[in-house]
């Protein structure tokens, strides 16, 4: 089983529509959430990036973490043909002793916006 | 100001060759890491260096090795290529000021490997 589990799509949407994206994860040690955008043949892009449950907003999105429940979402709001992308899920355990600092990704999901 | 900077953005060799990818970090970064995505996965974790010091190294062979220059720039190494290396190698850059901050990663466009 992996430790990051994400539904790999494709999703497809309307534009306007509101996007919902989810992670699932199994290691409790994580404590750093973040989402990239990742367009074909580029790097990931940094949108979102938390520390404790519960909500951040940043214009159009808004990300949700429940460590309860180990579980991460990202919401897209007037979802936009420009927001289709892969959507990549990370996480990590930063370790204060070493400095180590490895992101452990999600598989993606793949997003389409229609016009 | 220029972000994280990759070369080559394309590279292909054959089966048993030898390959050297670069990194130069955002301006002011002290940490890179590497990361490997195949297609149609998510990326993963090779190594994070440091001021020059490896900091932390994930599930690879021997055949990778890495290196941080003290312009903090880095080297990817990788011996006696196989087909299943071929993917985008990803480089990340953060400003890690100190061991106990945990600091956003910033990706640069990656150099896709094919090996034949």
């Amino acid at each position: 089983q992996k430790e990051v589990e994400q539904d790999p799509g494709p999703l497809s949407v309307p534009e306007g529509a509101i996007v919902s994206l989810n992670c699932t994860y199994s290691n409790s040690a994580f404590q750093y959430f973040m989402w990239y955008r990742q367009y074909s043949r580029k790097g990931p892009e940094l949108l979102m990036y938390t520390y404790s449950s519960g909500n951040k907003e940043d214009g159009r999105f808004t990300a949700q973490v429940d460590k309860s429940s180990k579980y991460i979402s990202l919401f897209i709001r007037d979802s936009q043909p420009s927001d289709s992308a892969t959507y990549l899920c990370a996480m990590t355990s930063f370790a204060r002793d070493t400095g180590r600092r490895a992101l452990t990704f999600g598989s993606g999901t793949r997003l389409q916006v229609q016009p | 100001d220029a972000g994280v900077t990759q070369s080559p953005t394309h590279l292909i060799k054959t089966r048993g060759q030898h390959v050297t990818l670069r990194c130069s970090p955002i301006s002011g970064h002290k940490s890179v890491s590497w990361y490997q995505q195949v297609l149609g996965q998510g990326p993963q974790f090779i190594f994070q260096y440091y001021e020059k010091e490896e900091r932390g190294r994930g599930n690879f062979p021997d055949r990778f090795s890495a290196r941080q220059f003290p312009n903090y720039s880095s080297e990817l190494n990788v011996n006696a290529l196989l087909l299943g290396d071929s993917a985008l190698y990803l480089c990340a850059s953060s400003l890690a000021r100190d061991r106990g901050s945990n600091e956003k990663l910033f990706f640069g466009s990656g150099t896709q490997l094919s090996v034949l």
